[in-house]
């Protein structure tokens, strides 16, 4: 099976402009999750969306958003970036079910930097 | 809430040294926990798991016990390798669901170098 992919890997903006970011997830996984890493913050969650709805977010502001398209690939924007938007963007699938078994696989990440 | 904790490194062994990390956790449910690496210029890769009090997760030589009364997950391996070197992350699932679906609370990580 094909593992969670990303894209871009890479990515230079300026302040003030957006970008969107895209995550294909395992094949049958139909939960996609997003996190920013940073040095400072570590490893945080961003938002959750499962069957196209947005199950749960995490503390960040508006500029942060997503959406999930019926085939399960996600893609989250982020609009008037900042410098501090400046980081790793990881996105995980699992099948999103409730209970212990549940798994999340993460993709490669796509490395955001801002100028 | 959840959350959880693990050793700050960085963690610098010798080939062949015994590794623990060490990992506690605090949680509202009954949590299941993982163990994830990440190689430079990478994302997360699952290593190991447990489910449940006193499962024990393995892969490629790692260990860590799911410790209920202890609320701990230490990772462990008996011999590294230069291989090994990369950061560590600690993670929990509320299983319970809720609030808490599709989200992983994780450590701060912990950066292990091996030299031969």
């Amino acid at each position: 099976k094909a593992g969670v992919t990303q894209t871009p890997r890479y990515l230079i903006k300026t302040r003030g402009q957006q970008v969107t970011l895209s995550c294909s997830p395992i094949s049958g996984h139909r939960s996609v999750s997003w996190y920013q890493q940073t040095p400072g913050q570590g490893l945080q969650f961003l938002f959750e969306y499962f069957s196209e709805t947005q199950r749960n977010k995490g503390n960040f502001p508006g500029r942060f958003s997503g959406r999930q398209f019926s085939n399960s690939r996600s893609e989250m924007n982020v609009s008037t970036l900042e410098l501090g938007d400046s980081a790793l963007y990881l996105c995980a699938s699992s099948l999103g079910l409730a209970g212990p078994t549940d798994t999340q696989y993460f993709g490669p990440g796509t490395r955001l930097t801002v100028l | 809430g959840n959350s959880v904790t693990q050793m700050e490194g960085p963690v610098t062994l010798s080939e062949e040294a015994f590794l623990t990390i060490n990992c506690t956790y605090t949680a509202t449910g009954y949590p299941s926990l993982f163990w994830y690496v990440q190689y430079p210029g990478e994302g997360l890769q699952l290593l190991l798991k447990a489910t449940k009090a006193d499962d024990k997760g393995s892969n490629k030589g790692f260990e860590a016990t799911y410790r209920k009364e202890t609320t701990s997950f230490h990772l462990e391996k008996g011999s590294v390798q230069v291989s090994d070197s990369a950061v560590y992350f600690c993670a929990l699932s509320d299983r319970e669901g809720g609030s808490t679906l599709g989200r992983l609370y994780f450590g701060r990580g912990t950066q292990l170098t091996v030299w031969p």
